[in-house]
């Protein structure tokens, strides 16, 4: 199983910070990797895939980085609508997750 | 648009089968790979197994042993079964269309997901 790792578990920021979340494979997953947002009682929304690439409609506040073993999601002003769980998910071999982030606002 | 729907009994018996089904609307189900994923209350996601209509399928090797994921392309439907379940079989499951149809792929669309508690 490739093992993903995302830290931190929780954080807390205010409206317009910057806020990254990383998330670490355990061996290399090339640019096999999606961020997802969820929010309580709801599924989780697709947000970027294949390490950087925005979905459609995905305000452009959002962005992904990395290969490898080591990604980002960056959000860059961050805003009250973002308040949710963010996960990572590996598809390199079949699909693993994180452990998830919940990103407050303060 | 694309959307999918889950239905299924919200209550199975421990040692049951828990069975549900997906309905697709707005995509055809032959174009793509459709998986089930699951979620525990409060915990984070975990995917089960995945089906296209050729006939390919992949599973969770911690589930292998008790998952079968079917797919019905007359009634634009997959189905979930999972065999001999316990309580920590209780979560929300989901299932989702696989986002540019590959085998290994982001998921792009998801149901609104149905819980199911196992209990007697």
């Amino acid at each position: 199983d490739i093992q993903m790792t995302q830290h931190p578990s929780t954080l807390s920021a205010s409206v317009g910070d910057r806020v990254t979340i990383t998330c670490r494979a355990s061996q290399s997953i090339s640019r096999w990797l999606a961020w997802y947002q969820q929010k309580p009682g709801k599924a989780p929304n697709l947000l970027i895939y294949k390490a950087s690439s925005l979905k459609s409609g995905v305000p452009s506040r959002f962005s992904g980085s990395g290969s490898g073993t080591y990604f980002t999601l960056t959000i860059s002003s961050l805003q009250p609508d973002d308040s949710a769980t963010y996960y990572c998910q590996q598809y390199n071999s079949y699909s693993t997750f994180g452990q998830g982030t919940k990103v407050e606002i303060k | 648009q694309v959307q999918l729907q889950e239905s299924g009994p919200g209550l199975v018996k421990p040692s049951e089968t828990l069975s549900l089904t997906c309905t697709v609307s707005g995509a055809s189900i032959t174009s793509y790979y459709w998986s089930w994923i699951r979620q525990p209350p409060g915990k984070g996601l975990e995917w089960i197994g995945l089906r296209h209509n050729s006939g390919s399928t992949n599973y969770n090797p911690s589930l292998k042993s008790r998952v079968t994921i079917s797919l019905d392309t007359s009634k634009d439907q997959f189905s979930l079964n999972l065999s001999s379940v316990t309580a920590a079989d209780t979560a929300v499951y989901y299932c989702v269309k696989h986002h540019n149809g590959d085998y290994d792929d982001a998921f792009d669309i998801w149901g609104q997901g149905t819980m199911v508690t196992v209990s007697s």
